[in-house]
């Protein structure tokens, strides 16, 4: 079955810092790759997705990159903020596969 | 946007009562349902699919029995969880995606803790 390796956390950095948060993946077929977001007491939600090889996902200053050689998508960001500090999860997924497989996520704490 | 509510948000019963929580699509048919239990450490545990009209899938090592699941229509699902103690106090979330299948969304969750 599928599955995530996540870097462990937490991770704590000071605000401004570059933040890279590694992923990789083992997943049958060619899967979609995305990075979900929790912030405290919440759901999950979207932060970024590619569909396909060397597909660079965007959003708020985060960016990923779809490596299927090396079966990776890691997230960075040049300047991170104290609002960053959440849970993030690097889940693969097939089409029409509506299943999640989650790994530990990986705790970013930033401080001022 | 497609969204997914939950509610409660957070619930507070005591050992031994039975706790009902909520997964509604507001603007989309979802057959299909997912809840997760989300543990301390933060890691996601898929529990069960939640299917339109027939019976939960439930995930290995997850008391069918304990955690009731009825999908009775196309925007909801619920979760119940039957004789709650204390170790069943945790973070429960559930997804869904709109057709055609691809983005999934999630609820806000709900926090039980059981006293």
């Amino acid at each position: 079955g599928d599955s995530v390796t996540q870097m462990e956390g937490p991770v704590t950095l000071s605000e401004e810092a570059f933040l890279t948060i590694n992923c990789t993946y083992t997943a049958t077929g060619y899967p979609s790759l995305f990075w979900y977001v929790q912030y405290p007491g919440e759901g999950l939600q979207l932060l970024l997705k590619a569909t396909k090889a060397d597909d660079k996902g965007s959003n708020k200053g985060f960016e990923a990159t779809y490596r299927k050689e090396t079966t990776s998508f890691h997230l960075e960001k040049g300047s991170v903020q104290v609002s960053d500090s959440a849970v993030y999860f690097c889940p693969p997924q097939n089409f029409g596969n509506e299943k999640l497989t989650f790994g530990t996520g990986t705790r970013l704490t930033i401080i001022p | 946007g497609a969204v997914v509510s939950q509610h409660p948000s957070w619930v507070i019963c005591k050992s031994g009562t039975s706790v009902k929580i909520e997964c509604r699509s507001l603007d989309f048919q979802a057959t299909t349902m997912f809840w997760y239990r989300q543990f301390p450490k933060q890691s996601l545990m898929l529990m069960a699919t939640s299917n339109e009209g027939s019976k939960a899938t439930y995930e290995q090592g997850v008391e069918k029995d304990k955690f009731l699941i009825n999908h009775a229509s196309l925007t909801l699902s619920t979760l119940t969880v039957t004789s709650a103690h204390p170790e069943d106090s945790s973070f429960y979330i559930c997804s869904a995606s709109p057709p055609p299948q691809g983005r999934t969304f999630f609820g806000q969750g709900t926090r039980l803790t059981v006293v």
